[in-house]
């Protein structure tokens, strides 16, 4: 069975440094899906950046980028440029591509932004 | 285009009532996955839905829960005589017709059992 860890619980960082969040995962499988979600505290869930293991090229989208490491199965998040709205839990999830739902969540890493 | 709706955004219920929690999908989405959330942990994955038919109920406790996608009108998680230990945040997401690999979510329904 699939499993993601992120080993971080709780991360900080000044306003306008960078900083990253680590993701790893646990499959057989060649291809899948990985995400990355915030969650703010109005607890909405807000699609941050995701991912196909089948491209090779790291996906970005404005401050976000990811560093996917297929061999070491690592996929984690960096946001440049902090800015206090980025202040949320942030989780990882990973999809089969078998499966057409499931997805399968990290325990999540709380970002804290210091002014 | 609306996203995903959810009420209630809170619900309060006493030990052993019943909790009704309902989501309308995306417009044009035909896909509706529930997620439980338990506090301080990731979301867990209860069941998918298309409409009228319940696809994967994989993740859904055997006993008192159960979910249902009807022909019209939103679908439904309904929790029967509530205990304590179901006080949860419960997300709803959808996806288009087809799947597609991009869940949205709603804003979650807050259970409190007291």
């Amino acid at each position: 069975a699939q499993t993601v860890t992120q080993s971080q619980p709780e991360m900080s960082v000044q306003e306008a440094e960078t900083v990253t969040l680590s993701c790893t995962y646990d499959t057989s499988e060649s291809d899948y899906y990985l995400f990355w979600y915030k969650q703010p505290p109005s607890r909405q869930m807000i699609l941050v950046i995701r991912q196909e293991a089948y491209k090779q090229q790291n996906a970005t989208e404005n401050r976000f980028s990811v560093n996917f490491q297929k061999a070491a199965k690592s996929f984690s998040l960096k946001i440049s440029d902090s800015q206090l709205g980025d202040a949320a839990m942030y989780f990882c999830a990973y999809r089969s591509p078998d499966s057409n739902y499931q997805l399968i969540w990290g325990a999540g890493t709380k970002l804290i932004i210091k002014p | 285009n609306a996203g995903v709706m959810q009420n209630p955004r809170h619900l309060v219920r006493r030990r052993g009532q019943e909790a009704r929690l309902r989501c309308s999908p995306m417009k044009g989405h035909s896909h509706v996955y529930w997620y439980r959330q338990l506090p301080e942990e990731g979301l867990k994955f209860m069941v998918y839905l298309q409409k009228e038919n319940i696809i994967d109920e994989s993740g859904m406790p055997k006993e008192r829960f159960s979910a249902e996608f009807p022909k019209e009108g939103p679908s439904i998680l309904r929790i029967q005589q509530v205990v304590r230990g179901d006080s949860a945040a419960y997300f709803c997401a959808s996806s288009p017709i087809g799947g597609g690999y991009e869940q949205y979510f709603g804003p979650g329904t807050r259970l409190t059992v007291t």
